[in-house]
């Protein structure tokens, strides 16, 4: 089985600066990495994979998430946040082929002017 | 496409009464996946279909807890009798070949057992 643990519950931060989410997953076999997005009282979606390939990903609103197989991480970025960013961000991993996702507990991510 | 559409988008019952809650996944999509969402407990998968057959069904709470797909663009979550604990967000998500394991989510039932 896999399993995720997000190490940061919320993250405050200033609009324009940079903030990093931490994941880290337990698995087994190899796995698909994934961070969602869910802004208020919405449904998730998808921010960026991994899947396989390089092992930086990026997403097409400025955010990068980098696999690392020896540190069983897949960490969050942003260079410059904006106000439009403030959501919740959820780290996901499913074994290698497999459609099941585990989530993490997701990090709050609040932007102030 | 109108993406995962789910319904009620809003439910208060009281303790005891029948709850259905509602799902269309995307069309081409084989798999359907039913989460909860609670404050306490964050995100879990309840059950998930494939081929409109359930495969894996060990996050349903209990017995009172029911899933069906009798189709392929229709979902149910039935829950009965409904009790104040099982207040939450239910999401249903669907996904299948071509998407490259991206989950589409829907927007979610809030359910409010009084």
């Amino acid at each position: 089985a896999q399993s995720v643990t997000q190490l940061d519950s919320q993250v405050p931060v200033f609009e324009e600066a940079p903030v990093e989410l931490r994941c880290n997953y337990s698995s087994s076999v190899s796995v698909y990495l994934f961070w969602y997005v869910q802004y208020p009282n919405q449904g998730l979606q998808l921010l960026l994979k991994y899947l396989s390939g390089s092992t930086l990903v990026e997403s097409i609103n400025g955010f990068e998430a980098e696999f690392n197989k020896s540190q069983t991480s897949f960490h969050l970025r942003k260079p410059s946040v904006h106000i439009s960013d403030t959501a919740e961000y959820f780290c996901a991993v499913s074994a290698w082929d497999d459609y099941k996702l585990s989530f993490g507990a997701g990090t709050t991510v609040t932007v102030r002017a | 496409d109108a993406g995962v559409i789910q319904s009620p988008r809003h439910e208060v019952t009281e303790m005891g009464q029948e709850v259905t809650l509602r799902c269309k996944p995307i069309s081409g999509h084989d798999y359907l996946f039913w989460y909860r969402q609670t404050m306490m407990r964050g995100l879990e998968l309840l059950i998930y279909f494939n081929n409109n057959v359930p495969i894996d069904d060990s996050g349903m709470p209990e017995d009172r807890f029911s899933a069906k797909m009798p189709n392929a663009s229709f979902s149910t979550l039935k829950i009965q009798p409904s009790e104040p604990r099982d207040s939450a967000v239910y999401f249903c998500a669907s996904t299948g070949q071509g998407v490259f394991y991206e989950q589409f989510f829907g927007p979610g039932t809030r359910l409010t057992v009084l």
